[in-house]
Parts: structure tokens; C-alpha cells; sequence
């Protein structure tokens, strides 16, 4: 499978621990994207890697997210001290070029109790 | 980034060639007009992409009229499979990222 590879698929957790997300993208696509996505509501961009690089965060990444690309390959999305608001479908996505290819993953969904 | 606006919702039978709207009025121009699939629990998958004119594919048509203020997704005899939301943005050229708006339902019934 060449695909977009997110890590776990489901994540259950207590409100105020800390969570990590891991993504693989497919293999030659420099570019990372994190979007999140609530129950009846269209992904919202959350940040962006071209190679190692963060070139762009949305506001919606408060201090509590942090996202890494230590080698430019998988990517990993944390949220600290997580809210029920964090509670949400997170999708990765990757691409080899800005426009297009975009290749998402299957998404990895968080329910914050 | 241009906004778009599509129907919340749309109902169809098996077999029927389903067109779902797009308007977009503030486009730019070097933006392209891209659709996209999502099932439930999956993540929106790439339809076809275009910029003026007409393209298609195996999956679906675009139509797109001169002045580009709108888009037309069709969708040939389509199946219950075709069940999704279907996501109608706009961008391209240095944008890195997509936006998407609430997406348009279609349920497909037997």
C-alpha cells in the first residue's frame, strides 16, 4: 500500500493527557498537511511542512499543538493536556507539489472523555 | 481564498446522472476548481480538477462555464456506492492549503 498512512485509528483519552498522532505520507510527496475535522463540517487546515520545514499554522494550532517532520518523511501531531473540544477526525495528507496530488490518509479519530 | 457555496444536500436514484453546483464568485485567476469524495471515517479523495471548459475522467465530468463564477460536478449513473459528501474548493498556483466548506450530502437511494 502506497497510500497515506495515519497511526492509531482510534484514540480514546482522558481529558488532560497528552496524545500523538503519527503519519506516513507517501514516499515522494515533500509536502505534509494536518487538517481537522468535526462531525458535519469540512477539514479545517491546520498546518503545513514542505520537507522538514513548517511553513505554515493555522490559528486553530494553539500552544497546546505541536507538529514535528524531524526528516522530512512521517510527520507526528501532539496535543497536550487535551479538551473535549479536541475531541475530532485528524487528517493527514500529503502531496508533491501545492496544487496537486493531494493524497489524504484514512484520518485517526480522538474522543476526549 | 475564494469561498464557495454548494447545496447542503442532494437526493438521488440509482442510475440517475447527478449534477451538484458550485458557486464561487470571487476566484481568482489562477485558481483551479478541484472536487473531492468522502465517505464516513475516510479522508476526502481527490475527483477531478479543472479550470475553464470541460474536463473529464473515468469517475466524473466538470463543466465549467467562461466566466468561471460556478463549477458543475457530474456524476454519471450513479450507484448507492456514490453515498458521500462531495467538497467543491478553489485555489492552486502558490496555495499550499485547501478549504474546504460544508460539502454537498448525496444519498443515493435504490
Amino acid at each position: 500500500d502506497t497510500g497515506v498512512s495515519q497511526d492509531p485509528r482510534h484514540k480514546i483519552t482522558k481529558r488532560g493527557q497528552n496524545v500523538t498522532f503519527r503519519c506516513d505520507p507517501i514516499s515522494e510527496h515533500n509536502r505534509l498537511y494536518w487538517y481537522r475535522q468535526t462531525l458535519g463540517q469540512g477539514p479545517e487546515f491546520l498546518t503545513y511542512f514542505q520537507n522538514e520545514a513548517q511553513l505554515e499554522k493555522s490559528r486553530l494550532l494553539s500552544d497546546r499543538f505541536s507538529a514535528e517532520r524531524p526528516k522530512g518523511s512521517f510527520s507526528t501531531l501532539e496535543i497536550q493536556r487535551t479538551e473535549q473540544g479536541d475531541s475530532a477526525m485528524y487528517l493527514c495528507a500529503s502531496s508533491p507539489s501545492g496544487r496537486d496530488g493531494y493524497t489524504f490518509g484514512s484520518g485517526t479519530r480522538l474522543t476526549v472523555v | 481564498l475564494a469561498k464557495t457555496t454548494q447545496p447542503i444536500s442532494m437526493d438521488s436514484y440509482e442510475g440517475q446522472e447527478v449534477n451538484i453546483t458550485c458557486s464561487h464568485n470571487n476566484i481568482a485567476t489562477n485558481d483551479y476548481i478541484t472536487w473531492y469524495q468522502q465517505f464516513p471515517s475516510q479522508g476526502p479523495r481527490f475527483i477531478i480538477q479543472g479550470y475553464k471548459t470541460k474536463v473529464t475522467n473515468e469517475v466524473a465530468s466538470l463543466f465549467i462555464p467562461a466566466d468561471r463564477k460556478s463549477s458543475t460536478l457530474s456524476l454519471p449513473r450513479v450507484s448507492l456506492s456514490d453515498t458521500a459528501v462531495y467538497y467543491c474548493l478553489v485555489g492552486g498556483g502558490a496555495t499550499n492549503k485547501l478549504i474546504f466548506g460544508t460539502g454537498t450530502l448525496l444519498a443515493v437511494q435504490p
